[in-house]
Protein backbone atom coordinates (compact mmCIF):
# COMPACT_ATOMS: atom_id res chain seq x y z
CA UNK A 1 0.00 0.00 0.00
CA UNK A 2 1.03 3.70 -0.23
CA UNK A 3 2.91 5.04 2.96
CA UNK A 4 5.03 8.35 2.92
CA UNK A 5 7.01 9.68 5.73
CA UNK A 6 8.97 12.45 6.31
CA UNK A 7 11.04 13.84 9.15
CA UNK A 8 8.85 17.25 9.81
CA UNK A 9 11.27 20.55 10.71
CA UNK A 10 14.27 21.84 8.97
CA UNK A 11 15.74 25.07 10.01
CA UNK A 12 18.68 26.03 7.28
CA UNK A 13 20.98 29.77 7.06
CA UNK A 14 20.53 31.41 3.98
CA UNK A 15 23.18 30.30 1.71
CA UNK A 16 23.66 26.93 3.07
CA UNK A 17 22.31 24.06 1.08
CA UNK A 18 19.06 22.36 2.80
CA UNK A 19 18.43 18.44 2.52
CA UNK A 20 15.12 17.03 2.84
CA UNK A 21 14.04 13.03 3.18
CA UNK A 22 11.33 11.00 2.36
CA UNK A 23 10.83 7.39 3.11
CA UNK A 24 8.17 5.35 0.61
CA UNK A 25 7.16 2.16 0.84
CA UNK A 26 5.02 0.86 -2.23
CA UNK A 27 7.99 -0.19 -4.88
CA UNK A 28 5.56 -0.08 -7.73
CA UNK A 29 5.47 3.28 -7.68
CA UNK A 30 6.80 4.76 -10.96
CA UNK A 31 7.15 8.68 -10.14
CA UNK A 32 8.05 10.49 -7.39
CA UNK A 33 7.66 14.27 -6.81
CA UNK A 34 8.15 17.39 -4.80
CA UNK A 35 5.71 19.92 -4.52
CA UNK A 36 6.15 23.27 -2.19
CA UNK A 37 3.40 24.38 -0.13
CA UNK A 38 3.71 28.19 0.83
CA UNK A 39 1.45 29.42 4.06
CA UNK A 40 -2.29 29.54 2.82
CA UNK A 41 -1.25 28.54 -0.82
CA UNK A 42 -1.59 25.70 -3.18
CA UNK A 43 1.16 22.79 -3.78
CA UNK A 44 3.66 23.90 -6.03
CA UNK A 45 4.94 21.31 -8.65
CA UNK A 46 9.18 21.98 -8.23
CA UNK A 47 10.29 18.42 -9.82
CA UNK A 48 9.98 14.82 -10.24
CA UNK A 49 11.93 11.75 -10.64
CA UNK A 50 11.22 8.72 -12.85
CA UNK A 51 11.74 5.06 -10.99
CA UNK A 52 14.38 4.02 -13.52
CA UNK A 53 16.85 7.22 -12.09
CA UNK A 54 18.85 7.91 -9.59
CA UNK A 55 19.46 11.38 -9.75
CA UNK A 56 17.88 14.03 -11.41
CA UNK A 57 19.69 18.09 -11.21
CA UNK A 58 17.43 21.10 -11.96
CA UNK A 59 19.26 24.43 -11.39
CA UNK A 60 19.68 24.64 -7.62
CA UNK A 61 17.53 21.51 -7.16
CA UNK A 62 18.92 17.89 -6.64
CA UNK A 63 16.93 14.83 -6.59
CA UNK A 64 18.48 11.44 -5.62
CA UNK A 65 16.52 8.11 -5.39
CA UNK A 66 17.71 4.93 -3.92
CA UNK A 67 15.03 2.49 -4.87
CA UNK A 68 17.09 -0.29 -3.06
CA UNK A 69 16.04 1.62 0.19
CA UNK A 70 12.79 3.51 -1.26
CA UNK A 71 14.22 6.64 -0.18
CA UNK A 72 14.19 10.17 -2.00
CA UNK A 73 15.91 13.05 -1.05
CA UNK A 74 15.91 16.84 -2.35
CA UNK A 75 18.91 19.01 -2.01
CA UNK A 76 18.06 22.75 -2.17
CA UNK A 77 21.91 24.89 -3.03
CA UNK A 78 22.06 27.82 -2.13
CA UNK A 79 18.60 28.14 0.13
CA UNK A 80 16.68 31.58 -0.12
CA UNK A 81 14.51 33.01 1.94
CA UNK A 82 11.88 32.34 -0.59
CA UNK A 83 12.21 28.86 0.16
CA UNK A 84 10.74 28.90 3.83
CA UNK A 85 7.55 26.46 3.06
CA UNK A 86 6.28 23.34 3.17
CA UNK A 87 7.92 20.19 0.91
CA UNK A 88 5.80 17.29 0.37
CA UNK A 89 7.29 14.18 -1.15
CA UNK A 90 4.54 12.02 -3.21
CA UNK A 91 4.53 9.08 -5.14
CA UNK A 92 2.25 7.80 -7.99
CA UNK A 93 2.02 4.58 -9.66
CA UNK A 94 1.48 4.30 -13.45
CA UNK A 95 -0.81 6.59 -15.52
CA UNK A 96 -1.09 8.66 -12.06
CA UNK A 97 -4.59 8.56 -10.81
CA UNK A 98 -3.72 9.50 -7.81
CA UNK A 99 -0.85 10.81 -5.36
CA UNK A 100 0.33 9.72 -2.15
CA UNK A 101 1.77 12.30 -0.08
CA UNK A 102 3.75 12.57 2.89
CA UNK A 103 3.03 14.88 5.61
CA UNK A 104 5.55 17.26 4.68
CA UNK A 105 8.77 18.84 6.05
CA UNK A 106 9.01 22.81 7.33
CA UNK A 107 11.76 24.14 6.13
CA UNK A 108 12.50 27.81 7.96
CA UNK A 109 15.21 30.00 6.51
CA UNK A 110 17.10 31.96 8.80
CA UNK A 111 18.72 35.15 7.39
CA UNK B 1 -5.03 30.79 -18.50
CA UNK B 2 -4.51 31.68 -14.82
CA UNK B 3 -4.08 28.10 -14.18
CA UNK B 4 -6.48 26.42 -11.69
CA UNK B 5 -9.31 28.45 -9.74
CA UNK B 6 -11.00 27.41 -6.44
CA UNK B 7 -13.71 29.67 -5.11
CA UNK B 8 -14.53 30.60 -2.68
CA UNK B 9 -11.35 30.56 -1.04
CA UNK B 10 -12.78 30.61 2.60
CA UNK B 11 -15.59 29.15 3.33
CA UNK B 12 -17.24 29.21 7.66
CA UNK B 13 -20.82 26.73 7.69
CA UNK B 14 -22.45 25.85 10.98
CA UNK B 15 -22.93 22.29 11.58
CA UNK B 16 -25.34 20.32 9.28
CA UNK B 17 -24.93 22.93 6.40
CA UNK B 18 -24.31 22.18 3.14
CA UNK B 19 -21.55 23.59 0.98
CA UNK B 20 -20.71 23.69 -2.38
CA UNK B 21 -17.22 24.19 -3.85
CA UNK B 22 -16.33 25.15 -7.25
CA UNK B 23 -13.22 24.44 -8.96
CA UNK B 24 -12.28 25.36 -12.86
CA UNK B 25 -9.34 23.69 -13.76
CA UNK B 26 -7.03 24.64 -16.55
CA UNK B 27 -8.74 25.09 -20.17
CA UNK B 28 -7.13 21.98 -22.05
CA UNK B 29 -6.38 20.03 -19.37
CA UNK B 30 -8.85 17.09 -19.13
CA UNK B 31 -8.38 15.13 -15.74
CA UNK B 32 -9.44 16.44 -12.45
CA UNK B 33 -8.78 15.81 -9.21
CA UNK B 34 -9.96 17.00 -5.80
CA UNK B 35 -7.71 15.98 -2.27
CA UNK B 36 -8.17 17.46 1.14
CA UNK B 37 -5.67 18.52 3.26
CA UNK B 38 -5.93 18.87 7.05
CA UNK B 39 -3.89 20.19 9.53
CA UNK B 40 -0.32 19.24 9.41
CA UNK B 41 -1.10 16.65 6.69
CA UNK B 42 -0.02 16.22 3.37
CA UNK B 43 -3.14 16.34 0.83
CA UNK B 44 -5.09 12.97 0.99
CA UNK B 45 -6.60 12.02 -2.40
CA UNK B 46 -11.05 11.84 -2.99
CA UNK B 47 -11.58 11.51 -6.64
CA UNK B 48 -10.64 12.58 -10.01
CA UNK B 49 -12.35 12.41 -13.16
CA UNK B 50 -11.34 11.93 -16.99
CA UNK B 51 -13.66 14.28 -19.26
CA UNK B 52 -16.62 14.45 -17.62
CA UNK B 53 -16.87 10.55 -16.26
CA UNK B 54 -15.66 9.94 -12.27
CA UNK B 55 -12.97 7.65 -12.99
CA UNK B 56 -11.93 6.73 -9.08
CA UNK B 57 -13.18 7.41 -5.74
CA UNK B 58 -11.61 7.13 -2.31
CA UNK B 59 -13.23 5.78 0.45
CA UNK B 60 -12.85 9.04 1.90
CA UNK B 61 -15.20 10.51 -0.25
CA UNK B 62 -18.75 9.11 1.99
CA UNK B 63 -22.05 9.17 0.69
CA UNK B 64 -22.31 13.28 2.24
CA UNK B 65 -19.84 14.19 0.14
CA UNK B 66 -20.77 14.41 -4.21
CA UNK B 67 -18.86 15.51 -7.02
CA UNK B 68 -19.10 16.25 -10.42
CA UNK B 69 -17.98 17.06 -13.80
CA UNK B 70 -21.05 17.96 -15.75
CA UNK B 71 -19.42 19.25 -18.71
CA UNK B 72 -15.65 17.92 -19.00
CA UNK B 73 -14.84 21.46 -17.43
CA UNK B 74 -15.55 23.14 -13.99
CA UNK B 75 -16.18 20.62 -11.33
CA UNK B 76 -18.46 21.00 -8.34
CA UNK B 77 -17.68 19.08 -4.94
CA UNK B 78 -20.43 19.50 -2.54
CA UNK B 79 -20.65 18.52 1.27
CA UNK B 80 -24.30 17.46 3.26
CA UNK B 81 -24.74 18.07 6.69
CA UNK B 82 -21.65 19.17 7.28
CA UNK B 83 -19.71 17.88 10.48
CA UNK B 84 -16.55 19.14 12.18
CA UNK B 85 -14.07 16.44 10.90
CA UNK B 86 -14.91 18.02 7.56
CA UNK B 87 -13.24 21.30 7.95
CA UNK B 88 -9.98 20.82 6.32
CA UNK B 89 -8.62 22.65 2.84
CA UNK B 90 -9.86 21.12 0.03
CA UNK B 91 -7.83 21.47 -2.99
CA UNK B 92 -8.33 21.09 -6.57
CA UNK B 93 -5.79 20.10 -9.48
CA UNK B 94 -5.76 19.50 -13.19
CA UNK B 95 -3.68 17.65 -16.04
CA UNK B 96 -3.33 16.76 -19.35
CA UNK B 97 -4.16 13.45 -19.82
CA UNK B 98 -1.28 12.37 -21.72
CA UNK B 99 1.39 14.18 -19.53
CA UNK B 100 -0.66 13.83 -15.80
CA UNK B 101 2.75 11.64 -14.72
CA UNK B 102 4.73 14.91 -14.89
CA UNK B 103 2.63 16.33 -12.33
CA UNK B 104 -0.45 18.20 -11.61
CA UNK B 105 -1.31 21.80 -11.70
CA UNK B 106 -2.96 22.39 -7.93
CA UNK B 107 -5.27 25.67 -7.26
CA UNK B 108 -5.20 27.83 -4.01
CA UNK B 109 -7.62 25.52 -2.25
CA UNK B 110 -10.89 26.13 -0.15
CA UNK B 111 -10.53 26.16 3.26
CA UNK B 112 -13.84 24.62 5.18
CA UNK B 113 -14.48 25.55 8.74
CA UNK B 114 -17.36 23.58 10.49
CA UNK B 115 -18.49 25.49 13.17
Amino acid sequence: GEDVEQSLFLSVREGDSSVINCTYTDSSSTYLYWYKQEPGAGLQLLTYIFSNMDMKQDQRLTVLLNKKDKHLSLRIADTQTGDSAIYFCAEAYYGNNRLAFGKGNQVVVIP
Amino acid sequence: DTGVSQDPRHKITKRGQNVTFRCDPISEHNRLYWYRQTLGQGPEFLTYFQNEAQLEKSRLLSDRFSAERPKGSFSTLEIQRTEQGDSAMYLCASSFQQSSNYGYTFGSGTRLTVV
